[in-house]
């Protein structure tokens, strides 16, 4: 079946400092790549749409210069988060459709822990 | 824009109970699926439901979807411990689009 790998797993980082995440979709081609963040004993909310060879579309309230996303190829999306704060530790998430697949499933990769102190 | 809602937030059930998570939408979905998120784990795709009034069953698991194709239901037959997790329905308005998912309910499940 599809597989959405996600790196890394984990990362502590100091204040101030980036963070870049990526997610490649392994045995399919991703034209769109959707990135989640998720706080504790809550729901996923949807950060961002990536979008391959075009701009990143944004949801409402999300900052585009602070959570910088890059689709450069058809498997690979990246998220770096700028000069990380405390408060944007969180669980990351990316997710991809199969599009060969009408209606596809979303596939989600692992999903990355970061935690800025 | 869109809002899906699920209810119950927690659920504790004894094991050998039936659990039952419950999901609305604002909006008429083309679609819904649901998802289980293991502890400290990423959510996996359990299944998808298309046709209005659909029912379908994975073993102990039945997901239902309404006839408006607004709501949706997942009921778990004679819980185990193995099902302990978050349930999370997600619904699609557009092919490919994004999705947008429920709050979840978090299922724990007493031997």
């Amino acid at each position: 079946g599809a597989v959405v790998s996600q790196h890394p797993s984990r990362v502590i980082c100091k204040s101030g400092t980036s963070v870049k995440i990526e997610c490649r979709s392994l045995d399919f081609q991703a034209t769109t790549m959707f990135w989640y963040r998720q706080f504790p004993k809550q729901s996923l909310m949807l950060m961002a749409t990536s979008n391959e060879g075009s701009k990143a579309t944004y949801e409402q309230g999300v900052e585009k210069d602070k959570f910088l996303i890059n689709h450069a190829s058809l498997t690979l999306s990246t998220l770096t988060v700028t000069s990380a704060h405390p408060e944007d530790s969180s669980f990351y998430i990316c997710s991809a459709r199969d599009p060969r697949t009408a209606w596809a499933p979303l596939h989600f990769g692992n999903g990355t822990r970061l935690t800025v102190t | 824009g869109q809002q899906v809602m699920q209810i119950p937030q927690y659920q504790h059930v004894q094991e050998g109970e039936d659990f039952t998570t419950y999901c609305n939408s604002s909006t008429t979905l083309s679609n819904i699926q649901w998802y289980k998120q293991r502890p400290g784990g990423h959510p996996v795709f359990l299944i998808q439901l298309v046709k209005s009034g659909e029912v379908k069953k994975q073993k102990r698991l039945t997901f239902q979807f309404g006839e408006a194709k607004k709501n949706s239901s997942l009921h778990i037959t004679a819980t185990q411990t193995t099902d302990v997790g978050t349930y999370f329905c997600a619904g699609v308005n557009t092919n490919a689009g994004k999705s947008t998912f429920g709050d979840g309910t978090t299922l724990t499940v007493k031997p």
